[in-house]
Formats: structure tokens, C-alpha cells, sequence
């Protein structure tokens, strides 16, 4: 299995352009989860959906921030317009009902964000 | 707002010795803890979960849980250099009638591991 596939990997933008991210989940797995990591608040959950519904989306900052996932091997993550405090590494991770009761979360490799 | 505090560190312990890594959280309703292990400049990855008070053992991992006192600790017996990383303590929200898949992450402790 080819993992979590997340892109780009990286993404230098300027204050105020539009910013996409994008990531594919492992086959089968019917959760998805946005992250967001910084140094000062640490690993923090956005929003996550269950069979392509968004379920919780408590933890996205402000209304710059927008997630879709159109079908269930495909999300993406809008920031519009970027600012420099939106400098970070996004993470998105599956995970799939009933993996032997662990509710474990595979993480794909990370897009560092950087706002200038 | 739901809290889960760990020690930043750093830890340093020398190779060979035992590495215990602390957790404490304020949700009362919380039923699931895991940890996972992030190596610098990669992803996190799960090492442990524990749903039940007392002790839980995988190889040289052994997690522990006191759900009165709020608190969940990994010990690392033998420690190797390759341990040497920064360890999440993640709590989930299901017993506050959210969903075992909300987790909280701690900010993190950074282990390291000494030859």
C-alpha cells in the first residue's frame, strides 16, 4: 500500500494568494483528518470527515480556511487568502472502522507551508 | 477545553536505561490514550494505545494508565538511539460524547537517547 499521499510537499506562497493542499488516503479507509503542526501549539486537528462527510470542523481557525473531499480517494484543504500565521506543517491522516479497535491514524509525510 | 499536558523536555537518558515519558489530561470522559512517536522532520506514527487502568506491554514498550489520577506513561525499557525522537500523548474525546477518532495531541517530549 502506497500510504497517505499528500502534495506539495512543500508550498512557499505569498501573503494573500490562495493556497491548495491535497491528499489522497490509504484505499479503504473511511476516515480523513486535516492536522496542523507548529512549534507553539503543537499538533493540532482541523476537521476530519467519515465516508466523505465532514464531521468535525471545530478546529479550523477562521473562515479562510475550507476543506472539501468530493469522493473517497481525494481531499483537499483551502487557505484563502494565506497569511504568514498560516505557516506550518499540514498533515493528513486516515484511518478505517474497525482496525481491531486501535483507531489508528496513519499520517502522510507533511506539507510545509511557508507564508511570506 | 480539553487539555493534554507533557513535559517538553528534552530527555536524555543513556543507552540501556529505561526512558519514561508523562502524560496528564483534564477531560474526565476520556477512554482512549495512545502514543505516538515522531522522528524530526517525519510524521507520527503509533506506537501504543490503552483503554484500560493499569499496564500494557509491547516488546520493549510498556504503557500505563491511571484513569483517577488523569495520567498515561510510556516507559521505554533498553533504551536505543533509534528511539531517540519526540513521543505525542494523544487523548480521544468519545467519553464526552465525542468521537474515538477526535483526538488531542500533547505538544510533545523530545527523547534522546545517549550512546
Amino acid at each position: 500500500d502506497a500510504g497517505v499521499i499528500q502534495s506539495p510537499r512543500h508550498e512557499v506562497t505569498e501573503m494573500g494568494q490562495e493556497v491548495t493542499l491535497r491528499c489522497k488516503p490509504i484505499s479503504g479507509h473511511d476516515y480523513l483528518f486535516w492536522y496542523r503542526q507548529t512549534m507553539m501549539r503543537g499538533l493540532e486537528l482541523l476537521i476530519y470527515f467519515n465516508n466523505n462527510v465532514p464531521i468535525d470542523d471545530s478546529g479550523m481557525p477562521e473562515d479562510r480556511f475550507s476543506a472539501k473531499m468530493p469522493n473517497a480517494s481525494f481531499s483537499t484543504l483551502k487557505i484563502q487568502p494565506s497569511e504568514p500565521r498560516d505557516s506550518a506543517v499540514y498533515f493528513c491522516a486516515s484511518s478505517s472502522t474497525g482496525l481491531a479497535g486501535s483507531y489508528e491514524q496513519y499520517f502522510g509525510p507533511g506539507t510545509r507551508l511557508t507564508v511570506t | 477545553q480539553k487539555e493534554v499536558e507533557q513535559n517538553s523536555g528534552p530527555l536524555s537518558v543513556p543507552e540501556g536505561a529505561i526512558a519514561s515519558l508523562n502524560c496528564t489530561y483534564s477531560d474526565r470522559g476520556s477512554q482512549s490514550f495512545f502514543w505516538y512517536r515522531q522522528y524530526s522532520g517525519k510524521s507520527p506514527e503509533l506506537i501504543m494505545f490503552i483503554y484500560s487502568n493499569g499496564d500494557k506491554e509491547d516488546g520493549r514498550f510498556t504503557a500505563q494508565l491511571n484513569k483517577a489520577s488523569q495520567y498515561v506513561s510510556l516507559l521505554i525499557r533498553d533504551s536505543q538511539p533509534s528511539d531517540s525522537a519526540t513521543y505525542l500523548c494523544a487523548v480521544n474525546a468519545a467519553g464526552s460524547g465525542g468521537s474515538n477518532y477526535k483526538l488531542t495531541f500533547g505538544k510533545g517530549t523530545l527523547l534522546t537517547v545517549n550512546p
